[in-house]
């Protein structure tokens, strides 16, 4: 079946520009995870949603991120007034369940946003 | 929160050689242990994981192991091929299953 998928493979954008990443879970996923990766890093966790509600956002970095998840399969991840530190490639992940102990997540292959 | 450090950050081994990557973590909470593997400009793929009530997990030439006392585990891959090449990353769960601290990754490279 289809995996993880994630639009727009690249964005470039200007300082101060508002930009949405989406994300297209597995069919049946019930948990999703946004992540960022800088260069040369491991990926960051932003937030994970259990169904449409956001379970932990603890990594999200300031206000100006948000995400969404109304119909708990996309999700939508949004970045307001964009900084040139934004520049990274975001990351998307789901698994079959959130449980406690972990369960496999599959990757989507990232959105790379330059901000100019 | 969670601290994750990885080493070395860069390997370099003969094919045929083993290989061996190691990372500790902070928060004796932590409960799940996957490792990826990430070939450039891919997306990080699950290679193996090990869970907090076991010690040692293996899957052909890769195996995991866990000491919850020093709070470490560890990636060994024997008879390392060219295509093992790529860059390593060790994760940390906690309580809460959805958070993660990723390691910064251990770029192997396998020469031939």
């Amino acid at each position: 079946g289809a995996g993880v998928s994630q639009t727009p493979s690249n964005k470039v954008t200007e300082k101060g520009k508002y930009v949405e990443l989406r994300c297209d879970p597995i069919s049946g996923h019930t948990a999703l995870y946004w992540y960022r990766q800088s260069l040369g890093q491991g990926p960051e966790f932003l937030i994970y949603f259990q169904g449409t509600g956001a379970a932990d956002d603890s990594g999200l970095p300031n206000d100006r991120f948000f995400a969404v998840r109304p119909e708990g399969s996309v999700s939508t991840l949004k970045i307001q007034r964009t900084e040139r530190g934004d520049s990274a490639v975001y990351l998307c992940a789901s698994s079959l369940t959130g449980s406690s102990g972990g369960t496999e997540q599959f990757f989507g292959p990232g959105t790379r946003l330059t901000v100019l | 929160g969670e601290n994750v450090e990885q080493h070395p950050s860069t390997l370099s081994v003969q094919e045929g050689d083993s290989a061996v990557i190691k990372c500790t973590y902070s928060d004796s909470a932590s409960n799940y242990f996957p490792w990826y593997k990430q070939e450039l400009g891919k997306r990080p793929q699950l290679i193996i994981d090990i869970r907090s009530n076991v010690g040692e997990k293996k899957d052909q030439r890769i195996a995991v192991t866990l000491n919850k006392t020093a709070k470490h585990f560890s990636l060994h891959i024997t008879e390392t091929q060219p295509e093992d090449s790529a860059v390593y990353f060790c994760a940390a769960y906690g309580t809460n299953a959805g958070k993660s601290t990723f390691g910064d990754g251990t770029t192997l490279t396998v020469k031939p």
